[in-house]
């Protein structure tokens, strides 16, 4: 089974303060992406990342970076907090392009306040 | 910009009913339209795909259709289980890249 994880289920941070939200796949999936899931809205993709140093916006990059140093792990990184980023924030793999097929991770929620 | 519509948002049915979620996407050049089901406080898991050559596909009692021509897919689930109580997701490809743009979700209750 794929296994995607997620280095907290919950976190709380103060307005301004950075944040660091891991994502670690343990399958040798080439892609990987962050989403944010918001009552009403669907899941909405962030950044994605093709493979290891690549990185390309979604359809809501403003406000967060992203790091892919190695291929099992995925960062999303949110310079300066603020508080409509209050969301879930998932995380998931993908075998390759092409494969279509994305394996969820658990999700993050995190308040900002 | 590219879209899909996901109706209903909520979706309560009995037992052993029929339920039938629609989206409707808008860029022509999609070709694969997945869906993920996300139980309360899960991640979400793929249910069940189509791509644009196929009409229909069908897996035990779910089953999804393809209207190419109205640029509308449907999740059909058949003699609804309690376990089947979730949010479902349908997405679209983006043109004919792999990226996903997801439907707003349909929040389903099946009552016993």
């Amino acid at each position: 089974d794929v296994k995607v994880t997620q280095s907290s289920r919950y976190l709380v941070k103060r307005t301004g303060e950075k944040v660091f939200l891991e994502c670690v796949q343990d399958m040798d999936h080439e892609n990987m992406f962050w989403y944010r899931q918001d009552p009403g809205l669907g899941l909405r993709l962030i950044y994605f990342s093709y493979d290891v140093k690549m990185k390309e916006k979604g359809d809501i990059p403003e406000g967060y970076s992203v790091s892919r140093e190695k291929k099992e792990r995925f960062s999303l990184i949110l310079e300066s907090a603020s508080t409509n980023q209050t969301s879930m924030y998932l995380c998931a793999s993908r075998v390759r392009q092409g494969a279509y097929e994305q394996y969820f991770g658990p999700g993050t929620r995190l308040t900002v306040t | 910009g590219e879209n899909v519509e996901q109706h209903p948002s909520t979706l309560s049915v009995q037992e052993g009913d029929s339920a039938v979620i629609k989206c409707t996407y808008s860029d022509s050049a999609s070709n694969y339209f997945p869906w993920y089901k996300q139980e309360l406080g899960k991640r979400p898991q793929l249910i069940i795909d189509i791509r644009s050559n196929v009409g229909e596909k069908k897996d035990q009692r779910i089953a999804v259709t393809l209207n190419k021509t109205a640029k509308h897919f449907s999740l059909h689930i058949t003699e609804t289980q309690p376990e089947d109580s979730a949010v479902y997701f349908c997405a679209a490809s983006i043109g004919n890249t792999d990226k996903l743009i997801f439907g707003t979700g349909t929040r389903l209750q099946v009552f016993p």
